[in-house]
């Protein structure tokens, strides 16, 4: 089954820097990532997605790119702000059949 | 108007006990979803559901049992709680045909 990894597990930058978050998978035939945001205490909230026909996803101040070769897919935060501090997961899945969820990375941002 | 919707948020009961967590959305979605969140943060699939029926079921003891009255609600009983079933577990739905799961705000689950 798939397997997702995430790095780094915490992650602390100035506020106005950029934080990067990587995930690797293992199953070659997922083909939908996701990002989720999770504040202290809430629920976890989509944020951004790519599909594996497409290499780069841009929001705003978020992006998303994907290797396919590599199995590796990115989120980029520029100028992340302090209401950037939250855990942030990664996913795959093949066709929403199930999402499998890295372990998460918690993002600090200071001002 | 909470698209989905998780009752109760807090339950905190007794080793060996009985317990049902409810889900309703009302976003008219084919698929819903139970995963447990554990202290590490770590999210896992548990069930799923497509339009009342059973699709997945990721090895989870069968102290669990889900139940889909209809396509708008997904309850989770459990029972004979353990204390490793302490956990914050969330319902999450999403559409046919499109990729985004919406979650409910969770229910803390914590058996003493």
């Amino acid at each position: 089954g798939e397997n997702v990894e995430q790095h780094p597990s915490t992650l602390s930058v100035q506020e106005g820097d950029s934080a990067v978050i990587k995930c690797t998978y293992s199953d070659s035939a997922s083909n939908y990532f996701p990002w989720y945001k999770q504040e202290l205490g809430k629920r976890p909230q989509l944020i951004i997605d790519i599909r594996s026909n497409v290499g780069e996803k841009k929001d705003q101040r978020i992006a998303v790119t994907l290797n396919k070769t590599a199995k590796h897919f990115s989120l980029h935060i520029t100028e992340t702000q302090p209401e950037d501090s939250a855990v942030y997961f990664c996913a795959a899945s093949l066709n929403t059949d199930k999402l499998i969820f890295g372990t998460g990375t918690r993002l600090q941002v200071f001002p | 108007d909470t698209a989905v919707s998780q009752t109760p948020k807090y339950l905190v009961t007794q080793m060996g006990n009985d317990k049902s967590i409810k889900c309703e959305q009302n976003l008219g979605h084919d698929t819903m979803y139970w995963y447990k969140q554990d202290s590490k943060k770590f999210l896992k699939i548990m069930f799923s559901y497509n339009n009342k029926e059973l699709i997945i079921n990721e090895t989870v003891p069968n102290r669990f049992s889900p139940k889909s009255p209809d396509k708008a609600h997904l309850n989770l009983h459990i029972n004979s709680l353990e204390l490793g079933d302490s956990a914050v577990y969330f319902c999450a739905s999403s559409p046919k045909g499109d990729y985004g799961y919406t979650f409910g705000s969770g229910t803390r689950l914590t058996v003493v």
